[in-house]
């Protein structure tokens, strides 16, 4: 069965440092998603990204956030200085369209100390 | 407007026995309501989703109630097993938007 794969399952960096999530979506999905979830709390949106720009990104996928796909199969979150804020668990999720299932990979968990 | 409120966050309930997971929505524009279930480590993996044209759902021992009037939807586990145990999110969107709102979720236990 395909699924989403993200690297690495546990990254820990020192707080200012640049950190880069990556995630290899299934084959033929065309919509792709960063998730964040906060130690005991819910899944947050962070971006939507589509034919190679962002579709849609919430208010907390502020400057320090980007995202990109360089090669046709990876799909990458950079966060740019790392604060102890950002510690959380990143979900990325592919889709074929915007209205069928979003599948999830297994997360990367961040932690910043 | 965007907020999906979840009720309980956790649950235990005996073996067999029925659990219940509530939801409301505010933005009418949603027209999609999934459910999530999370095993703790993995990722949210789709258990069920329901459109507002119909007002249930039935997949195995999972149902979806969904009350358009009222902005509710809700998840009924029957016959609860262990393996059930694990977090399940209620989620909201758009059908042809992007993003997923996600309610708090609920932690159920299912005691053998």
């Amino acid at each position: 069965e395909p699924e989403v794969t993200q690297t690495p399952s546990h990254q820990v960096t020192q707080m200012g440092q640049e950190v880069i999530l990556r995630c290899v979506p299934i084959s033929n999905h065309l919509y792709f998603y960063w998730y964040r979830q906060i130690l005991g709390q819910k899944v947050e949106f962070l971006v939507s990204f589509y034919n190679n720009e962002i579709s849609e990104k919430s208010e907390i996928f502020d400057d320090q956030f980007s995202v990109e796909r360089p090669d046709g199969s990876n799909f990458t979150l950079k966060i740019r200085s790392t604060k102890l804020e950002d510690s959380a668990m990143y979900f990325c999720a592919s889709n074929f369209r915007r209205d069928t299932e979003a599948f999830f990979g297994q997360g990367t968990r961040l932690t910043v100390v | 407007q965007q907020q999906v409120k979840q009720s309980p966050q956790s649950l235990i309930v005996q073996k067999g026995g029925i659990s219940i997971i509530n939801c409301a929505y505010e933005n009418t524009a949603f027209d999609y309501f999934p459910w999530y279930q999370q095993f703790p480590g993995k990722g949210p993996a789709l258990l069920i989703a329901i459109r507002p044209d119909v007002s249930e759902k039935k997949e195995g021992r999972f149902t979806i109630s969904f009350n358009k009037s009222a902005k509710q939807f809700s998840l009924h586990i029957m016959d609860s097993q262990p393996g059930d145990s694990a977090t399940y999110f209620c989620a909201a969107k758009r059908a042809a938007g992007n993003k997923l709102t996600f309610g708090g979720g609920t932690r159920v236990l299912v005691k053998p």
